[in-house]
């Protein structure tokens, strides 16, 4: 089915570890974000990406890591998972930079 | 960076009534979008605005782009239980953000049946 698509949906994990959200879009959209979702913030920019290998910091960068060697996919690493890591994240993508951003449905991450 | 400030936080409403909200900014954008976000699930586009003074509708919702590119309002006219849900603005000023938007933190509107 043609969409974006995060998994997992959710996801707990302890303080320390590494944990990677995957993010895939049928699109061939140019542009992928990562926002997190956090009561009393709304959706803050993470990281973000033009195309395939071209990727910058959003707001909100440190403590995670992001690639993109192929246009579709667009994980992301939290490297040391802490627990004000603890959110909702988001990832999107646009076709061009002044257009909507489709979003996927949201991974839930539990840092304890 | 650039902030937006959206009004208000929340909204408690009786079904039928219509609804207001708005999004300030210091700064100037290119582009407005509102979406709304249903518990559980990703925000998803309503309106896009991309000339200032601009007026469109997407059925009982019309948003307006302000004159002075700061601001931007959405109105909800008759509202009925399935617009609960958190609404977001979002600026978009292209060339020098590489297509970046910048979020409100919402407003949750409540509908009493």
């Amino acid at each position: 089915d043609a969409g974006i698509t995060q998994s997992p949906r959710y996801k707990i994990t302890e303080t320390g570890r590494q944990v990677t959200l995957m993010c895939h879009q049928t699109w061939s959209h140019s542009y992928m974000f990562w926002y997190r979702q956090d009561l009393g913030h709304g959706l803050r920019l993470i990281y973000y990406s033009a195309a395939a290998d071209i990727t910058d910091k959003g707001e909100v960068p440190d403590g995670y890591v992001v690639s993109r060697s192929k246009t579709e996919n667009f994980p992301l690493t939290l490297e040391s998972a802490t627990r004000s890591q603890t959110s909702v994240y988001f990832c999107a993508s646009s076709e061009w930079t002044d257009t909507e951003a489709f979003f996927g449905q949201g991974t839930r991450l539990t840092v304890v | 960076g650039q902030q937006l400030n959206q009004s208000p936080q929340s909204m408690f409403i009786q079904e039928g009534e219509d609804v207001s909200m708005n999004c300030t900014s210091s700064s100037i954008f290119n582009t407005w979008l509102w979406y709304k976000q249903d518990p559980g699930e990703g925000p998803v586009l309503l309106i896009a605005l991309y000339k200032a003074g601009e007026l469109t509708s997407n059925g009982r919702l019309t948003a307006q782009f302000g004159i002075t590119r700061k601001d931007s309002f959405l109105n909800i006219s008759a509202s009925i239980p399935s617009d609960v849900g958190i609404y977001f603005c979002a600026g978009l000023l292209l060339n020098t953000n590489a297509g970046k938007s910048t979020f409100g933190d919402g407003t949750t509107l409540t509908v009493k049946p």
